[in-house]
């Protein structure tokens, strides 16, 4: 069964740290892994990513891929505490179904404090 | 318009009651995702149409849900004689493309957040 996991499921840390959220899959057919972001609305987009090893970086924030060891890693520096909310990462599964359906994680909850 | 728009943003319903939601997509957007959120939990996908067709309804945990884009816009996901184990938000999601490596860009609306008592 595909499967999206991340962890941790929480963090709490104040302003100025750096955090790293990390993503593991287990897709049977990898087509591409996102990130949102999710305040009390709508999931905001953040990255998509499709291959390894290539960084993709949006001011404080920055993630990567291993399509090898089969995980993605979000990093956010400097935080905020605007930069409170869930993480959501996704896989599309690029299955004979061919609609870019999206399998989510559990999503990490970051709190920074002031 | 400017975003995915959904309404009620919330709705309170009796355990057996009919609900409807609707999602108005980006204007122009051909695909149209609906997900169902749990508490605590990451969104898990319902169903997709590609304009008005219903492309994978794969799921939909039950007949009692049912989803509707008659005329390949607004979209309406209506759940029949409401459980308690419905209660959860649901999202809607479109993306502007069909293929390429872009169509997985959804970008999502707020969401109704249904509570069956």
């Amino acid at each position: 069964e595909d499967k999206v996991v991340q962890s941790p499921l929480s963090l709490v840390v104040h302003e100025g740290d750096t955090v790293t959220l990390n993503c593991s899959y287990e897709v049977t057919n990898f087509r591409s892994l996102l990130w949102y972001k999710q305040e009390k609305k709508a999931p905001t987009f953040l990255f998509m990513l499709t291959s390894s090893g290539i960084e993709k970086k949006s001011g404080r924030l920055s993630s990567i891929l291993d399509k090898k060891e089969l995980f993605s890693i979000l990093n956010i520096t400097a935080t905020q505490t605007g930069d409170s909310a869930v993480y959501l990462c996704a896989v599309e599964e690029g299955g004979s179904s061919n609609t870019g359906k999206l399998i989510f994680g559990q999503g990490t909850t970051l709190q920074v404090k002031p | 318009g400017a975003g995915v728009s959904q309404s009620p943003r919330y709705k309170v319903a009796k355990r057996g009651q009919d609900v409807a939601l609707r999602c108005d997509p980006i204007s122009g957007h051909v695909s149209l995702f609906w997900y169902q959120q749990a508490l605590g939990q990451g969104p898990e996908f319902l169903t997709y149409f590609q304009n008005e067709a219903q492309l994978d309804k794969s799921g939909l945990p039950s007949d009692r849900f049912f989803a509707e884009r008659p005329e390949g816009s607004v979209s309406t996901l209506k759940i029949q004689r409401t459980q308690q184990e419905d209660s959860a938000v649901y999202l809607c999601a479109s993306s502007p493309w069909t293929s390429g490596p872009f169509k997985n860009i959804q970008y999502f609306g707020a969401g109704t957040r249904l509570s069956v008592l």
